[in-house]
Order: structure tokens, then C-alpha cells, then sequence
């Protein structure tokens, strides 16, 4: 059963550092999404991208975040000056009305 | 406001018995998702319902939606201990400039004790 992949599944980083969070989203899924989880609060919803383009962004997606389809399999989400308040799950997530979600990244801003 | 709230925070039941959580929600949707979460891992998708249905079943899952009041339930019958998760619905609201949005609640913690 196909599905989305993401890598790393842990990345820790130092305040200030940039990031990238890869994920491989399923292969014939046209809408990709971005969803970060702050340990112990909502799953918070931050871009969708359709056709090599942003679709909707949340107000946490600022000018530090930006998303990529560099090819025709991964998406990419960079952090350009990580803060500590950055430190969340990061989950991919591929459909259209049904969404699928990958694994997530736990990334930790030291 | 709140999007995609809960009941009860925490259900502990035993093994055979059902499990039903609620969710309620503020806006007009598209559609109501429900999605399990075991301990630090990644969102499994449960059960989508349309705004105009009003009852699906998948499995011992059975979701009813009831969209005069923006709320929804999720009944799951015959718990097993590997239901224990953190169940979360979520909503795609109407009025986006997209499909796809989905606003999560705080989610239902539940354990079924074998």
C-alpha cells in the first residue's frame, strides 16, 4: 500500500541553523500539505501546495518558512533561522479529500 | 474559537466495550475526518464524512455527523487494546481558497484495558 515517507525522522538543530524536512509524498496525490504538532498541543495545519505553487498558508508559515517540489517526488519544508519555538512534529501529508500523513519529523531546536 | 473539539479529553474503558467520542465544531465544512495518533507517531486516517451524509460505517467504526448542530461522534465497537490511541477529527472548512485545510481538535485520549 502506497504511502508517504519522510526523512529524517529526528533532526536536531541549533537556534539560528536552517533546515530542510523531506518527505516523499504518494505518487499519483496532486495536493501536498505541511502540519507541525507542538508536543501535547493540536495538530496545527501550516501550507498546501498545488501545482508548484502555495495553495493557502497559515499565519505560523512567516518568510522563514518555504516549501519546494524540487523534482517530481519530494517536498521539501525549509527553515531558514530555526528558533526554539520551531522544536514540533513535522508531518507531510498527500490527498485530496482524504489526507495522508506521513510519519513526521521530530525536530529539536537546542 | 475553537475548531474541532472533543469529548471526552480521556476515555478509559475495557477491552469489548464500545468507545464513543464526540466533536464539535464552529464553521460550516466540506467534510469531517477522524484520524488515530499512536504515542509519537504519524496520523492514520480513519473515516472521511461529506457534509451532506450523515452516517458512515468502516469496520467497527461508525461515524455519524449532524451538521445542524456541528457536531460529530465516533463510536468504535468491540475495543481492543490496540485501539489505545489519541483519536482526533478534523475539519475542511468551507470558504477556503483551497481544498485540504484541516483544522484539528485537542483529540480523545483513549485506553482500552485488555
Amino acid at each position: 500500500e502506497p504511502e508517504v515517507t519522510q526523512t529524517p525522522s529526528h533532526q536536531v538543530t541549533q537556534m539560528g541553523q536552517e533546515v530542510i524536512l523531506r518527505c516523499v509524498p504518494i505518487s499519483n496525490h496532486l495536493y501536498f500539505y505541511w502540519y507541525r504538532q507542538i508536543l501535547g498541543q493540536k495538530v496545527e495545519f501550516l501550507v498546501s501546495f498545488y501545482n508548484n505553487e502555495i495553495s493557502e498558508k497559515s499565519e505560523i508559515f512567516d518568510d522563514q518558512f518555504s516549501v519546494e517540489r524540487p523534482d517530481g517526488s519530494n517536498f521539501t519544508l525549509k527553515i531558514r533561522s530555526t528558533k526554539l519555538e520551531d522544536s514540533a512534529m513535522y508531518f507531510c501529508a498527500s490527498g485530496w479529500y482524504e489526507q495522508y500523513f506521513g510519519p513526521g519529523t521530530r525536530l529539536t531546536v537546542t | 474559537s475553537q475548531q474541532g473539539e472533543e469529548d471526552p479529553q480521556a476515555l478509559s474503558i475495557q477491552e469489548g466495550e464500545n468507545a464513543t467520542m464526540n466533536c464539535s465544531y464552529k464553521t460550516s465544512i466540506n467534510n469531517l475526518q477522524w484520524y488515530r495518533q499512536n504515542s509519537g507517531r504519524g496520523l492514520v486516517h480513519l473515516i472521511l464524512i461529506r457534509s451532506n451524509e450523515r452516517e458512515k460505517h468502516s469496520g467497527r467504526l461508525r461515524v455519524t455527523l449532524d451538521t445542524s448542530k456541528k457536531s460529530s461522534s465516533l463510536l468504535i465497537t468491540a475495543s481492543r487494546a490496540a485501539d489505545t490511541a489519541s483519536y482526533f477529527c478534523a475539519t475542511d472548512a468551507t470558504g477556503g481558497t483551497s481544498y485540504g485545510k484541516l483544522t484539528f481538535g485537542q483529540g480523545t485520549i483513549l485506553t482500552v484495558h485488555p
